[in-house]
Parts: structure tokens; sequence; C-alpha cells
């Protein structure tokens, strides 16, 4: 089945700094890639998603690249703010084949963003 | 306003005493599943559900049952539960299936002593 691994387990920036977090998928048959963000005490909610046939996307001050031949993408921050402060996971999803439906998550970054 | 409905959002209970969590959701979506949340595994996937009277499992079903009956409701069953299955349980839906935004609800936490 799929297996993804999200780096670092934990992140401290500046304020204004940039933030990078990164996930790497074992199964080639990923198509679909999303970022959810957690703050404290609340539910995860989706910040940004990407599709195999796409290789970046770009929302404000958030990106997400994909790289499919090296099985990787990654969530991009720029001009972090206080309350980018929250746990991010990253995860992958197949549309087709065996496993259709399963959704495998990252082990989650905490993301501290001090003023 | 739409919305995923989890209950209760805290309970407490004993090994062996079977419980139920329900989850509901008005966005008519396909697609509704279970995940729990451990400190350092992040967001784990318990089963999964791509229509009424379709359910599959996810990476951690053991322990765990759930039915899809009507679209809209989606319960999380432990039959005899142990202390192993204490954690945050969250319900989410989606329009199609696993491969479109998810919509969490505010999640439950389970202890079982």
């Amino acid at each position: 089945g799929e297996n993804v691994e999200q780096h670092p387990s934990t992140l401290s920036v500046q304020e204004g700094d940039s933030a990078v977090i990164k996930c790497t998928y074992s199964d080639s048959a990923s198509n679909y890639f999303p970022w959810y963000k957690q703050e404290l005490g609340k539910r995860p909610q989706l910040i940004i998603d990407i599709r195999s046939n796409v290789g970046e996307k770009k929302d404000q001050r958030i990106a997400v690249t994909l790289n499919k031949t090296a099985k990787h993408f990654s969530l991009h921050i720029t001009e972090t703010q206080p309350e980018d402060s929250a746990v991010y996971f990253c995860a992958a999803s197949r549309a087709g084949g065996t496993s259709y439906g399963k959704l495998t998550f990252g082990q989650g970054t905490i993301l501290t963003v001090h003023p | 306003e739409a919305q995923v409905t989890q209950n209760p959002r805290y309970l407490i209970t004993v090994t062996g005493k079977k419980l139920t969590v329900t989850c509901s959701q008005n966005m008519n979506h396909e697609y509704m599943s279970w995940y729990r949340q451990d400190p350092g595994l992040g967001l784990r996937q318990i089963y999964y559900s791509m229509n009424v009277e379709v359910t599959d499992k996810g990476d951690v079903p053991e322990g765990y049952k759930v039915s899809r009956k009507e679209k809209r409701n989606f319960p999380l069953i432990l039959e005899s539960p142990s202390p192993n299955q204490t954690s945050l349980y969250f319900c989410a839906s989606s329009w199609r299936d696993g491969n479109s935004p998810l919509h969490f609800g505010n999640g439950t936490r389970l202890t079982v002593t």
C-alpha cells in the first residue's frame, strides 16, 4: 500500500521567513496530493492540493510543487505570520485500481512562527 | 450551513463496553471516511465509504466497524473497546472520493480505561 513520509516533524521560523515541508510517497499510481492545516484543538482544513498532471500550484503565500519522477511534493509558505503556526499534514491518494478511495497521510509537521 | 457533525465530542468509557460515534453530513457527499489521530503518527484511515452500502478498510480497521445505510450517516462502532483505541477520531466527507477535498468534523476525543 501507499506510504507517505513527511519531514521535518517540527519547524521553527521567524516571522517573515519562508517555510518548506517535504513529503515523499511510495505508490507511483498516486495522483492527488492535498495539504491540510490543523490549528490547536481544531479540525484539519484543506489549504491547497495538487494533481499529478500539474507540477506547481500557488495560492497567495502558499505553493505546492510536485516531482512525479522522484515521488515527492513540497509545501512552501512565504512571508510567514504567527497565524501560520499549526500542524500541517500532507496526503496522497489514487484515482483508481486497488486502494481506490484510500487516503494516506504523512505524520505531520508542527510549524511555529515566532513574532 | 454545510457541515460534518460528530457526536459525542468527548467520551470516556471502560474496556469492553460497546460504543458508537455518530457522523452526519448535510452536503450530499458520496464519500465518507473515519480517521484516528495519534501523536507522531498523523491521521490514519480506519474505514471509508464510496457510496451507500459500500465500505472498505483503511490502514487501521482492526477493532472497528462501520455501516453506510444512508448517504448522510456513517457511524463508527467499537464492539469491544480497548485502551489502545484511546485516540482523537475524525469523520470526514467529500463530494466524490478520496481524490477530492475532505470536510472534517470537529473530532471525538475517546478515552478507554
